[in-house]
């Protein structure tokens, strides 16, 4: 089956521009997660969906992060007034959700946006 | 989460096996051990977790200490598709939130 998607693959920004990230989730997944990774490191959460809301966005570095997924399935991270320190590579995961006694939760990641910030 | 300590990096030959070290001292005993690994250029997968007792897959075995304060990935036989960064996580039991990932063991499988 389809895994998790991301558009674009590459983006290339100046900086003070505004940008927005796409993720497209395993079908039927409810739980949707954000997160970078700068060149050397683990990914770094940013922000996790539970449906179409925001359960916990303790990740987002600042208020020019926001993210939305108003359908509960697609979701698109937006960043403001680029800055150059933003240039990483996005990465979007999904998973069942459901607990029921899963111990696991699996996450179930895609490809990644690479964002550079001129 | 408790953190989790790993070697930065490993290097193996193909067809051996590889045993990847991760300790986590200050584990609680809600705390699964989950392990995912980062092919070059791709996100990361999931591999195997644990809570207490050793674990098989297709993919891996996880060895868990009798304390459950260290434990290790076994890949029985290295190929090269396996040179990827190797990263153990401790996760709350049921937990929908999101993995906390450290640095990782990279893995380089040697021809």
């Amino acid at each position: 089956g389809a895994g998790v998607s991301q558009t674009p693959s590459n983006k290339v920004t100046e900086k003070g521009k505004y940008v927005e990230l796409r993720c497209d989730p395993i079908s039927g997944h409810t739980a949707l997660y954000w997160y970078r990774q700068s060149l050397g490191q683990g990914p770094e959460f940013l922000i996790y969906f539970q449906g179409t809301g925001a359960a916990d966005d303790s990740g987002l570095p600042n208020d020019r992060f926001f993210a939305v997924r108003p359908e509960g399935s697609v979701s698109t991270l937006k960043i403001q007034r680029t800055e150059r320190g933003d240039s990483a590579v996005y990465l979007c995961a999904s998973s069942d959700g459901t607990s029921g006694g899963l111990s696991y939760n699996e996450q179930f990641f895609g490809p990644g946006t690479r964002l550079t910030v001129l | 989460d408790a953190k989790t300590t790993q070697p930065n990096s490993m290097e193996s030959n193909e067809e051996e096996p590889v045993h990847l070290p991760c300790n986590h001292s200050t584990i609680s005993g809600t705390d699964y051990i989950h392990w995912y690994r980062q092919l070059p250029s791709q996100g990361p997968e999931y591999v195997i977790h644990g809570l207490t007792s050793n674990v098989n897959n297709r993919m891996a075995s996880l060895a868990i200490a009798e304390d459950r304060k260290s434990s290790t990935l076994i890949l029985h036989r290295a190929t090269l598709r396996d040179a990827a960064v190797y990263y153990c996580i401790l996760r709350y039991g049921g937990s929908q939130g999101n993995l906390i990932f450290g640095k990782g063991t990279k893995l380089s499988v040697k021809p």
